[in-house]
């Protein structure tokens, strides 16, 4: 099955400073989403991104499918975007297949 | 937000009971999934389903049951809870096949 890796596992910041999360993926894929975990648990939708690229507000994201990578771009971090980020990825399935997270501290 | 209610919220329950999670939709959604989450293993997909009455195993079913009998609503059942079932679970939507994900607000399990 498809593999995915997500870079860096752990990442603490600055308030205010801006961040690159990478995610690579092992195979072709037609569905790639980006979802962040806040410290309460909760799993919220930030991106669906199969390829090019997409902004909302402080975020963004790039895929370049033909690479098989996806970058999450957080620029002037808060401490509100503290948590875990994940990407997910499938096939032709309806199966996502999650990474293991890359966890952000924003300390103020 | 996507219309998604989790019950309960949060269960203790003993080894050897059963236990039915509840996921019910506001969105008619035609898609519907079943995730756990424990620390070092990520998110897994336990079951879906691709409509009324229609579903399917995920990478982790053993242990676990589904049932649809309406488009608003997915059951997961724990027929004999194990310790091992302890963990947090998800259900998620999507309108399409490989559509955007929408997770519910999640039900912690403790099986003692």
């Amino acid at each position: 099955g498809i593999q995915v890796e997500q870079s860096p596992p752990d990442l603490i910041l600055q308030e205010g400073a801006n961040s690159t999360l990478r995610c690579n993926f092992s195979d072709s894929v037609n569905n790639l989403q980006w979802f962040h975990q806040n410290p309460w648990g909760q799993l919220i939708n930030l991106f669906y991104i199969p390829s090019g690229t997409k902004q909302n507000g402080r975020l963004s994201a790039t895929t370049v499918a033909t690479e098989r990578y996806s970058l999450l771009y957080i620029s002037s971090s808060q401490t509100t975007d503290s948590g875990v980020y994940f990407c997910a990825v499938g096939d032709s399935s309806y199966k996502l297949i999650f990474g293991s997270g890359t966890r952000l501290l924003v300390r103020p | 937000d996507a219309g998604i209610t989790q019950s309960p919220r949060h269960k203790v329950t003993e080894t050897g009971t059963p236990v039915t999670l509840r996921c019910h939709q506001t969105e008619n959604h035609r898609y519907m999934y079943w995730y756990r989450q424990d620390p070092g293993h990520g998110l897994r997909l336990i079951h879906y389903s691709y409509g009324v009455k229609d579903t399917d195993k995920g990478e982790v079913s053993d242990g676990y049951s589904v049932s649809r009998s309406k488009t608003e609503d997915f059951l997961l059942t724990l027929e004999s809870a194990t310790s091992s079932q302890t963990s947090v679970y998800f259900c998620a939507i999507s309108e399409g096949r490989t559509g955007e994900l929408f997770f519910g607000e999640g039900s912690r399990l403790t099986v003692l």
